[in-house]
């Protein structure tokens, strides 16, 4: 069965980086693009960018160009996501996702699989 | 960027009650258009791809429909396990997504 599963908790200082990562499993890691989403404490959900794993290329949310780089270790069917320069409103539950594919195997503008979820903690 | 309001922001249902929830786009979009349920703490979990299409393993009590600005997330006979936030998200070009800012159904 299809899994994505992230690296636990991290607890940073603002200004620190942080790498989450995202290991797949139970499907072809080069197949399916892997999008990152983030939910504040009691907020709403927000796109990131998403990583083609076969390809290395990416695209950003501008919110986060320049501070956020997403990479894939094809090797390990993982991917990674950095934030560099972290503040205290960075603070949030990290997802990786799958863009789902149909049977045409076209993207269809969704997401059909999550990881559980990684906490980074900003805080001086 | 398009932008997706949600409405409401909270609705108070029964079960058994049929519920919608709606969104707007700030422009007239194509269907590329998502839903997703989530419960505290829990995980989003997608209910409707493309508008209207039933995500498998997601029970027919949920659908999905729109044109235009406006689209719709339906629930049939609200279910006990159905009080939850749930969001819509647009895909733009370039696989860009754009998540609405969520609708909590509660109990009446």
């Amino acid at each position: 069965q299809v899994q994505l599963v992230q690296s636990g908790a991290e607890v940073k200082k603002p200004g620190a980086s942080v790498r989450v990562s995202c290991k797949a499993s139970g499907y072809t890691f080069t197949g399916h693009y892997i999008h990152w989403v983030r939910q504040a404490p009691g907020q709403g959900l927000e796109w990131m960018g998403w990583i083609n794993p076969n390809s290395g290329a990416t695209n950003y949310a501008q919110t986060f160009q320049g501070r956020v780089t997403l990479t894939t270790d094809t090797s390990i069917s993982t991917a990674h996501l950095e934030i560099l320069s972290l503040r205290s409103d960075d603070t949030a539950v990290y997802y990786c996702a799958r863009g789902k594919r149909d049977t045409y195997n076209l993207f269809v503008g969704s997401l059909d699989y999550w990881g559980q979820g990684t906490l980074v903690t900003v805080s001086s | 960027d398009i932008q997706m309001t949600q409405f409401p922001p909270t609705l108070s249902a029964s079960v058994g009650d049929r519920v919608t929830i709606t969104c707007r786009a700030s422009q007239s979009i194509d269907s590329w258009l998502a839903w997703y349920q989530q419960k505290p703490g829990k995980v989003p979990k997608l209910l409707i791809y493309k508008a209207s299409n039933l995500e498998s393993g997601v029970p027919s009590r949920f659908s999905g429909s729109g044109s235009g600005t406006e689209w719709t997330l339906t629930i049939n006979s609200l279910q006990p396990d159905d009080f939850a936030m749930y969001y819509c998200q647009k895909n733009q070009s370039w696989g860009v997504l754009t998540f609405g800012g969520g609708t909590k159904v509660e109990m009446k």
